[in-house]
């Protein structure tokens, strides 16, 4: 079935600092890749879509990227801010044919002023 | 547009006792979603719903947990005889009705504490 794994549990910078955050993903079929980010208290909101049309998305700021040949995707973003501390989400929209989304584990950010 | 909203925000029960959580899902959107989240499982994926019809409730627990939807306005979640394992934030979300990808919003959620 599909999967998606999301490696880093927890990322510290600073102000400023670049962010990198991977993910691996596992589907039958072309995927669509999003990316979710949560703040304390709050649900999920869509951060970014990558499909195998587009390859990117940029949004605030953040560029997600996905590598076909590694079926990896990430997220990227060159100068982060306080307020960019949450949790971020990959996800995987199901190749069943049903509309569930897969989630990854997420990542918390903290970044430190 | 208040969004997705989710009622109680927060609730507690006694273990074996009824929880019933409520949705109301952006005026407009015709599919509506039900994700659990935990810290050990992450969000999963219950049950969704497409123009009021059950399509997909391959995530639910088979027993004693439902959802409804009785009107385009609303989704209800119940949990009959809760157990302390079911303390977790429950989120709804719901979509404009083509596949699930940039219109999927989520409500802040419903945070179950069974004690």
């Amino acid at each position: 079935g599909d999967s998606v794994t999301q490696k880093q549990g927890q990322v510290t910078l600073s102000e400023d600092d670049f962010l990198f955050i991977n993910c691996t993903y596992s589907t039958t079929t072309y995927p669509t890749l999003l990316w979710y980010v949560q703040y304390l208290g709050q649900g999920p909101q869509l951060l970014l879509k990558v499909t195998t049309a587009n390859n990117k998305g940029i949004s605030r700021g953040f560029e997600a990227t996905y590598d076909k040949g590694t079926t990896s995707f990430h997220l990227q973003k060159a100068s982060v801010q306080e307020s960019d501390s949450a949790v971020y989400f990959c996800a995987l929209v199901a190749s069943s044919g049903s509309w569930q989304l897969i989630f990854g584990s997420g990542t918390q950010l903290t970044v430190m002023p | 547009n208040a969004g997705v909203i989710q009622t109680p925000r927060h609730k507690v029960t006694g273990k074996g006792q009824e929880a019933t959580l409520w949705c109301e899902p952006i005026s407009g959107h015709s599919a509506v979603f039900w994700y659990r989240q935990t810290i050990v499982q992450g969000l999963e994926f219950l049950t969704y719903f497409r123009n009021q019809a059950p399509i997909d409730d391959s995530g639910m627990p088979k027993e004693r947990f439902s959802a409804q939807m009785p009107n385009q306005s609303h989704s209800t979640l119940k949990i009959q005889s809760t157990q302390p394992q079911d303390s977790a934030v429950y989120l709804c979300a719901s979509s404009l009705g083509q596949r699930a990808n940039s219109d999927y919003t989520f409500g802040s959620g419903t945070r179950l504490l069974v004690i």
